[in-house]
């Protein structure tokens, strides 16, 4: 079954330092994510891509945030400055163009900051 | 701003028994439910959805249920089985566009 790989599965930087966190969605899907879960909260969305642009992003997703799809394959969500409250586990995802199906995850990068 | 909420943090099941999750949402405008299951260090994975048009949905031992008028959704599960332990968030979407999550419910089904 195909799936979205997420790497590195856990990550540790020092507060102001920059991070990138790598994807590989499923190659026939079209739109991209980033969600993340703070520990014991909800998974909450930060932004979408499609088409090589963000299509949306929520109120989290400021200035310190980018994506990008370097290559047509990797999708990538970068944290220019980290401060301690980034520390979450971060989800990419991916779908087709039938949300009723669901999005597929991946199994999350676990980012500390310190 | 929570436009997707799960009151029960948490449910125990004893094995064999249904499990109820129930899932309150306050935007009109979803035309879209689904629901996660998700271990721990894992992402969620999908488990069923519903559109709009339909009230029930049934895969297996998991049904969805949806009440628009109450903008109420919840899953059952029968028989509940053990290794139906996991959280559990349901997600609501408006058209292609990405989903709301609720805060997660842990269920615990007990052999």
């Amino acid at each position: 079954e195909p799936e979205v790989t997420q790497t590195p599965s856990h990550q540790v930087t020092q507060m102001g330092q920059e991070v990138i966190l790598r994807c590989v969605p499923i190659s026939n899907h079209l739109y991209f994510y980033w969600y993340r879960q703070i520990l014991g909260q909800k998974v909450e969305f930060l932004v979408s891509f499609y088409n090589n642009e963000i299509s949306e992003k929520s109120e989290i997703f400021d200035d310190q945030f980018s994506v990008e799809r370097p290559d047509g394959s990797n999708f990538t969500l970068k944290i220019r400055s980290t401060k301690l409250e980034d520390s979450a586990m971060y989800f990419c995802a991916s779908s087709g163009r039938e949300p009723l199906y669901g999005y597929t995850f991946g199994s999350g990068t676990r980012l500390t900051v310190v | 701003d929570q436009q997707v909420k799960q009151n029960s943090p948490s449910l125990s099941v004893q094995e064999g028994r249904i499990s109820i999750l129930n899932c309150d949402y306050t935007n009109s405008m979803f035309d879209y439910f689904l629901w996660y299951k998700k271990y721990p260090a894992e992402g969620p994975t999908f488990l069923i959805s519903i559109s709009s048009i339909k009230d029930k949905n049934e895969d297996g031992r998991f049904t969805v249920f949806l009440n628009k008028s109450a903008k109420h959704l919840s899953l059952h599960i029968v028989p509940s089985q053990p290794g139906d332990s996991a959280v559990y968030f349901c997600a609501a979407a408006s058209g292609a566009n990405n989903l709301f999550f609720g805060t997660g419910t842990r269920l615990t089904v007990i052999p």
